[in-house]
């Protein structure tokens, strides 16, 4: 059983539609991280975060670190956020740098 | 501009034999990370090192081999013994600690013949 759970697996929205995301994980985290995937296979981090909220232009994390959460959310979604959205954290005790545990992915296709 | 590349973005592996990938980063990160991604998995760490000369095995570290002579530099391996080669593999650095967002190149994909 992976230690981080991606809900859902695949999403599928509408151009203009609030999205959200959910990341759930089963051990105590220093650190949550957000990623972004395009289909050409690049990755690029979006948030890292351990507490609270952040916000990126139409981007927002949250993480609520009592119940091991942590949501994405996308405000007007367009077809341009069409991606997989990866969630992945770094245990508390880690001594090896910045090893993470990755969940497997949210793939999100928001039509026109 | 300042990055991580990888090399080459198509690789195809023959029966029994040994193919390298290539990772470079010019961010000045001591850290660095090779993960094999499957479809419907998520990442899993082959390797990663922490400082030059110095790396760690993984979570699926067999059948592959890596080096760290360089800072910038932490190619990959994929040996015969790898029975199972066929994956996108994502190289990744960060500087060291707590905080450091890891910074990912475009990946390989390696192909079985």
């Amino acid at each position: 059983k992976n230690e981080v759970e991606q809900s859902p697996q695949n999403l599928t929205a509408q151009e203009g539609e609030f999205i959200t995301i959910n990341c759930s994980y089963s051990v105590g985290i220093s650190a949550l991280h957000w990623l972004q995937q395009h289909p050409g296979g690049g990755i690029v981090s979006l948030f890292m975060l351990s507490s609270g909220k952040k916000k990126h232009g139409r981007l927002i994390a949250t993480i609520n670190i009592q119940e091991k959460h942590s949501s994405l959310h996308i405000t007007a979604s367009h077809p341009r956020d069409s991606a997989v959205y990866i969630c992945a954290h770094r245990a508390l005790g880690e001594t090896s740098g910045s090893r993470l545990t990755f969940g497997e992915g949210t793939q999100l296709t928001v039509n026109p | 501009d300042g990055g991580i590349t990888q090399s080459p973005k198509y690789l195809f592996r023959k029966e029994g034999q040994n193919v390298t990938l290539s990772c470079e980063q010019n961010l000045n990160h001591d850290a660095m990370y090779w993960y094999r991604q499957d479809p419907g998995q998520g990442l899993r760490l082959i390797y990663y090192s922490q400082i030059v000369n110095d790396f760690q095995k993984g979570d699926i570290a067999e059948g592959y081999s890596v080096s760290r002579e360089k800072k910038e530099s932490f190619p990959l391996t994929v040996t015969s013994a790898q029975k199972n080669p066929t994956a996108f593999y994502l190289c990744a650095s960060s500087k060291t600690g707590e905080w450091g967002t890891q910074y990912f190149g475009p990946g390989t994909r390696l192909l079985v013949l």
